[in-house]
């Protein structure tokens, strides 16, 4: 079974300061995904990655940056966190397939931000 | 661009109800549809797929059948039972994105079953 980890289910922080989400995944996926998930809204990308130092902006990538150096392992970063980061924070991983590929998530990061 | 609507939520039954989750897409080409379910408490977990036109995804005993006609990719269940209390998400993916397989969500539909 694939399993995507995520390194804190709950996290509080202060005002300005920098912020890791930390996500493993163990298929050996090339793909990897960010997400923040917010009542009414659904789910919204913030960052991907399609292989090792790779990454491309997704839907707000605004105020977050990403790390991926190794291949199960992709970083979501907050340089400075802001209350309207609080969130739902998920990741997932896919290996790439011609249509219908599955992403596989972890079971998220509830951060608040005071 | 390309998105997904889906009726909004809560949607609350009676144990053994059926149930109907409306979702509609826009997009260009031919995409994938999905039904990904989010039990509390968890992350998302896909609960079924169809990949072309006419394709029925099933899985424990939801449906959804892939209407390019009416661009529409409805979930229905003929009994629910409380454990499917959980929020479910339609999903697309264009075909035609060529590199990380980038996955439009709806906003989700909260649906809570009542014993």
């Amino acid at each position: 079974d694939v399993k995507v980890t995520q390194s804190s289910r709950y996290l509080v922080k202060r005002t300005g300061e920098k912020v890791f989400l930390e996500c493993v995944q163990d298929m050996d996926h090339e793909n990897m995904f960010w997400y923040r998930q917010d009542p009414g809204l659904g789910l919204r990308l913030i960052y991907f990655s399609y292989d090792v130092k790779m990454k491309e902006k997704g839907d707000i990538p605004e105020g977050y940056s990403v790390s991926r150096e190794k291949k199960e392992r992709f970083s979501l970063i907050l340089e400075s966190a802001s209350t309207n980061q609080t969130s739902m924070y998920l990741c997932a991983s896919s290996f790439p397939r011609v249509g219908g590929d599955e992403q596989f998530f972890g079971p998220g990061t509830r951060l608040t931000v005071l | 661009g390309n998105s997904v609507t889906q009726m909004e939520g809560p949607v609350t039954l009676s144990e053994e109800a059926f149930l109907t989750i409306n979702c509609t897409y826009t997009a260009t080409g031919y995409p994938s549809l999905f039904w990904y379910v989010q039990y509390p408490g968890e992350g998302l977990q896909l609960l079924l797929k169809a990949t072309k036109a006419d394709d029925k995804g099933s899985n424990k005993g939801f449906e959804a059948t892939y209407r390019k006609e009416t661009t529409s990719f409805h979930l229905e269940k003929g009994s629910v039972q409380v454990s499917d209390s959980a929020v479910y998400f339609c999903a697309l993916r264009n075909a035609g994105y060529s590199s990380a397989s980038k996955i439009i969500f709806g906003s989700g539909t909260r649906l809570s079953i009542r014993p």
